[in-house]
Order: C-alpha cells, then sequence, then structure tokens
C-alpha cells in the first residue's frame, strides 16, 4: 500500500494564481481531510470529506474549495491564491480514531 | 478555537533522560491522541486514549489522561537521538462531526 500521497511537494505561485493540490490514498477511508500547518500554529483543518460526494468545511475555509468524486481521491483547489495562502498543506485518511497523513505539500505564494 | 495548546513548546535533552510534553484543551473529548512528526514530513500516528482511560503505555511511552482538568501528558522514557521531533496532541471533541483538532506542538531535541 501506498498509504496517502500528495502531489506536489513543492509548488511556487503568483499571487492570483489558481491551482490544484492532489490527494490520493489506497487504504479504501471513507474519511478524509485537508489541513495548512504554519509555524507556531499547528495543524488547521480545511475541510474535510467523510465520503464520496460529501464535503464540509473546517476551521479555515476560506480561499479553498474541495470535491470528492470517489473513494480515494480529495483534490484541493486554491481559486486565486494569495500569499497569506504561503503554507505546507497536508491531507489525511481516517480509519476509525487514526488518521494517517500524506508527506505535504510546500507552497509558496509570491 | 477548539484548539489544544502543548507545553513546553521546546524541550531539549540528552540520550537516555526521559522526557515529558503536555496538552491542555478547551472542550470534552472522545479521545485525545498524540503525532510525532519529523522535520519536513507528515505526522505519524503514536498512540490514543479515551476519555474514559486514566493511563496507557506502548512501548517507550506513557501517556496519561484528566479529563478533570483538560489536560494530558506524553511521556517517552530512555530517549533516543531519533526521538528528535516534533510532538502534536489532537483531540476528537464531542459535538464536533467529524472534526480532529490539533495543538501547536512540542519541539523536542535529543542531544546523543
Amino acid at each position: 500500500n501506498a498509504g496517502v500521497t500528495q502531489t506536489p511537494k513543492f509548488q511556487v505561485l503568483k499571487t492570483g494564481q489558481s491551482m490544484t493540490l492532489q490527494c490520493a490514498q489506497d487504504m479504501n477511508h471513507e474519511y478524509m481531510s485537508w489541513y495548512r500547518q504554519d509555524p507556531g500554529m499547528g495543524l488547521r483543518l480545511i475541510h474535510y470529506s467523510v465520503g464520496a460526494g460529501i464535503t464540509d468545511q473546517g476551521e479555515v475555509p476560506n480561499g479553498y474549495n474541495v470535491s470528492r468524486s470517489t473513494t480515494e481521491d480529495f483534490p484541493l483547489r486554491l481559486l486565486s491564491a494569495a500569499p497569506s495562502q504561503t503554507s505546507v498543506y497536508f491531507c489525511a485518511s481516517r480509519s476509525l480514531d487514526t488518521q494517517y497523513f500524506g508527506p505535504g505539500t510546500r507552497l509558496t505564494v509570491l | 478555537s477548539q484548539q489544544g495548546e502543548e507545553d513546553p513548546q521546546a524541550l531539549s535533552i540528552q540520550e537516555g533522560e526521559n522526557a515529558t510534553m503536555n496538552c491542555s484543551y478547551k472542550t470534552s473529548i472522545n479521545n485525545l491522541q498524540w503525532y510525532r512528526q519529523n522535520s519536513g514530513r507528515g505526522l505519524v500516528h503514536l498512540i490514543l486514549i479515551r476519555s474514559n482511560e486514566r493511563e496507557k503505555h506502548s512501548g517507550r511511552l506513557r501517556v496519561t489522561l484528566d479529563t478533570s482538568k483538560k489536560s494530558s501528558s506524553l511521556l517517552i522514557t530512555a530517549s533516543r537521538a531519533a526521538d528528535t521531533a516534533s510532538y502534536f496532541c489532537a483531540t476528537d471533541a464531542r459535538n464536533t462531526g467529524n472534526q480532529f483538532y490539533f495543538g501547536t506542538g512540542t519541539s523536542l531535541t535529543v542531544i546523543p
């Protein structure tokens, strides 16, 4: 099993550009989530999904969109990147009480 | 915010010593978990303790939970250089649907 995979690992955007961060898991988990990690802030939940076709907002959803068309994939879209979205983004899938994290995407918005 | 807070923010110890880090949270929980994050990597689940448990062990890890004080502690015994990482607590709070809330983390450095 590959577990949770994320692409790309690094990305630099200019303000106003859009992009999609990809996340996939091969553990057949229904629950998936996106977090951002900023220095001194811990992880903050952006969006989550409890199954295909179902998504909901977390603590910091503004500026991000998600969709869940399959159990395996949970992409995160930045509609119009802003410098405040410079961060490390982690995708996770959940089995019962345990979350499994991807390796992260380091995003810089100039 | 329902986010927890770890204390201390940073901890530096000699190899072989014990490391203790604490987590405080704000709301009633179903369970509390500890995760480790090595530099530049994703988080890895270490141990879970449920709200009706007071202490749990896993190898060199010992976790305690005091729901009356809304706090937990993680003890790593006989530390090794490989334990150098950031440690986060995460709460599965009641009445929040399926959301986890992470603390701000403790950065542990174990000096060989």
